[in-house]
């Protein structure tokens, strides 16, 4: 059972569409979420790190909000392009648990041109 | 550029055969990670280290070992290899432990058990 839940498990979006998915964690004991891209035949690169309630990160096209009280994340990429396909992963880190990540399953994006 | 190299992108091994996956990070962080992915699964850790020679266990250490004899490189060794251990290998580093950092992560190996 995966404590950390990622929807959908995959979505098709075509290019220069927006679209958004989901990281459902445990709110209890948290202390940071992580979001990773993974793109196939590369290694998992990170894109964020939060810690605050109400965190909003962004990179480029890409973005992220945290809500540690509810226990979600959602990743939002804007005018979508090929070179955005990839997975995407959420990670958890509890507040008590040095080291003890919880990845999702993650979601995988294909962005059709 | 920071790297996390791991030594076989591609791996096939006879069951009960030992098997060494070795991970180097050229960043000087304190924090190793191993973990293995599979289908439908997130990527689930098979151990940590948070120093040199200091270890602890993941979610699933079972049928695993590790090594960290320098504080670049670590080893996850598999006593005996069996086929549910088919699998994509991940090594990872962080430069603190808390969560508050990224990790970084290798290339991935995929291990095959016959």
């Amino acid at each position: 059972i995966l404590n950390v839940e990622q929807s959908p498990q995959s979505l098709h979006v075509q290019e220069g569409d927006s679209t958004n998915f989901t990281c459902s964690f445990p709110s209890s004991n948290f202390y940071a979420l992580h979001w990773y891209r993974w793109e196939t035949a590369k290694s998992p690169e990170a894109l964020f790190v939060m810690t605050l309630n109400g965190d909003e990160k962004k990179k480029g096209r890409i973005s992220a909000t945290l809500n540690t009280k509810e226990g979600y994340s959602y990743l939002y990429i804007k005018g979508s392009q090929p070179e955005d396909s990839a997975t995407y992963l959420c990670a958890s880190h509890p507040a008590d648990s040095w080291g003890k990540f919880q990845f999702g399953a993650g979601t995988q994006v294909v962005v059709t041109p | 550029d920071v790297k996390v190299t791991q030594s076989s992108r591609y791996l096939v091994k006879r069951t009960g055969e030992k098997v060494f996956l070795e991970c180097v990070q050229d960043m000087d962080h304190e924090n190793m990670f191993w973990y293995r992915q599979d289908p439908g699964l997130g990527l689930r850790l098979i151990y940590f280290s948070y120093d040199v020679k200091m270890k602890e266990k993941g979610d699933i250490p079972e049928g695993y070992s590790v090594s960290r004899e320098k504080k670049e490189r670590f080893s996850l060794i598999l006593e005996s290899a069996s086929t549910n251990q088919t699998s994509m290998y991940l090594c990872a580093s962080s430069l603190t432990q808390g969560g508050g950092t990224e990790a970084f992560f290798g290339q991935g190996t995929r291990l095959t058990v016959v």
